[in-house]
């Protein structure tokens, strides 16, 4: 398809274990941001990407959660030794722009539930 | 750091009536501003945008939003709304001419449609 896509959809773990989710960027597009949505609130920055290149990761809540992005492409935010204040929506959106004004297109997002 | 305060954590309007849904932000410099909506089951999707030239722009769907910038605001507004309007609606900012372009959203107002 021609949008953003993110797998899987809905994940349900247990505390401690360790997740990765996936982010296909719309083909072509440079920069890639990963946001987390809690109920009831707004989407919050996590990190992006340009290229490759991690920018700004200073929305990782802390060291269990990492990103990376090896070939420009795809995207995977891994969060090790999950906890239950992890449950949200995380959301994937990328854009054609290195820079500041191109408009950011979301994915449908994965919603990661902790046991 | 930039904030985004939406007033209205959910508004109940009948059909045909006339809507305007707060948006404040605070950050002294220049800035793009955003209306995203996520109707229900569906992704975050762009409603309207700002980045420079005429403060009120215009959306899809009728809608329109305009920048006051001695008051930080970016108001959105519909003459008439129909009760496939029913969504949540997010007023978002990232710094202008930035090379950190993640973007800052508010907590959302739900919409409320009666038919």
């Amino acid at each position: 398809g021609a949008g953003v896509s993110q797998s899987p959809r809905y994940k349900v773990t247990k505390r401690g274990q360790d997740v990765a989710l996936r982010c296909d960027p719309i083909s072509g597009h440079v920069s890639l941001y990963w946001y987390r949505q809690a109920l009831g609130q707004g989407p919050e920055f996590l990190t992006y990407f340009n290229y490759e290149a991690q920018q700004d990761k200073s929305g990782l809540p802390n060291d269990r959660f990492s990103a990376e992005r090896p070939e420009g492409s795809i995207s995977t935010l891994t969060i090790q030794r999950t906890e239950q204040r992890d449950s949200a929506m995380y959301r994937c959106a990328s854009s054609t722009r290195t820079s500041e004004n191109g408009e950011q297109f979301f994915g449908p997002g994965t919603r990661l539930t902790v046991l | 750091a930039q904030s985004v305060s939406q007033h209205n954590h959910h508004v109940i309007l009948s059909e045909a009536a006339s809507l305007e849904l707060g948006c404040n932000y605070s950050y002294g410099g220049t800035v793009n501003l955003f209306w995203y909506v996520q109707y229900p089951g569906q992704h975050l999707q762009l409603l309207l945008k700002y980045f420079s030239g005429d403060p009120l722009v215009k959306g899809i769907k009728g809608f329109e939003a305009e920048f006051i910038k001695s008051k930080f605001s970016f108001n959105l507004r519909k003459p008439s709304v129909q009760w496939s309007d029913t969504a949540e609606y997010f007023c978002a900012v990232n710094v202008a001419w930035s090379s950190a372009s993640k973007i800052i959203f508010g907590s959302g107002t739900r919409l409320s449609i009666r038919p």
